[in-house]
């Protein structure tokens, strides 16, 4: 069964520094996501991607986040200057249409910031 | 805001015994999503209810939708104790391109 894969599983950053996270989206989704979830939290939504640009974002979603896909694999998360509350799983996801649901979650990434 | 809400929270429940959770939403959405997350673990896709009225099962989770009333139900039937997770509800953003969560429940079976 397609997957997606989110590397790495486990990251410790200082604050302050530049961290990016990655995932391989399903091949033939055409929708990205990125979630994160703080511990113990609910699943919150931060930015949705299609067609080479954010088609949503949430508040959380502020000047220090960016997404990109730099090639036909790869889908990143870069937050420029973490903070102590970014600490939180990351989730990535991708849909074939967001007509049909459908989401496919990966396994996450998490991220302490310290 | 949309908002999605859930109860209960919390439930600790014995094995063979019947619990209903439910998920109520704000918006006029006709999809709604059920989740399994293992502690430490990503989501899981259990049901996904595209109209008013869907039902869905799978082994003893049954899942239906009633969107006139806004509420989505996650039936557990003579409950083991490897259904023990936490479950999320979600509901599609107005525009459609986003998963609102509820705070989800903390399903714990003991025998």
């Amino acid at each position: 069964e397609p997957e997606v894969t989110q590397t790495p599983s486990h990251q410790v950053t200082q604050m302050g520094q530049e961290v990016i996270l990655r995932c391989v989206p399903i091949s033939n989704h055409l929708y990205f996501y990125w979630y994160r979830q703080i511990l113990g939290q609910k699943v919150e939504f931060l930015v949705s991607f299609y067609n080479n640009e954010i088609s949503e974002k949430s508040e959380i979603f502020d000047d220090q986040f960016s997404v990109e896909r730099p090639d036909g694999s790869n889908f990143t998360l870069k937050i420029r200057s973490t903070k102590l509350e970014d600490s939180a799983m990351y989730f990535c996801a991708s849909s074939p249409d967001t007509q049909i649901g459908g989401y496919t979650f990966g396994s996450g990434t998490r991220l302490t910031v310290v | 805001e949309l908002k999605v809400e859930q109860n209960p929270l919390f439930l600790s429940m014995q094995e063979g015994k019947n619990y209903t959770i439910y998920c109520n939403y704000s918006t006029t959405s006709d999809r709604l999503y059920w989740y399994r997350q293992d502690p430490g673990k990503s989501l899981e896709s259990l049901f996904v209810l595209l109209s008013n009225g869907a039902v869905k099962q799978e082994g003893r989770l049954m899942a239906s939708l009633d969107t006139k009333a806004r509420l989505s139900t996650l039936h557990i039937t003579a409950a083991v104790h490897d259904l023990s997770a936490t479950y999320f509800c979600a509901v599609d953003s107005n525009s459609g391109y986003a998963l609102n969560f509820g705070k989800g429940t903390s399903l714990l079976v003991t025998p």
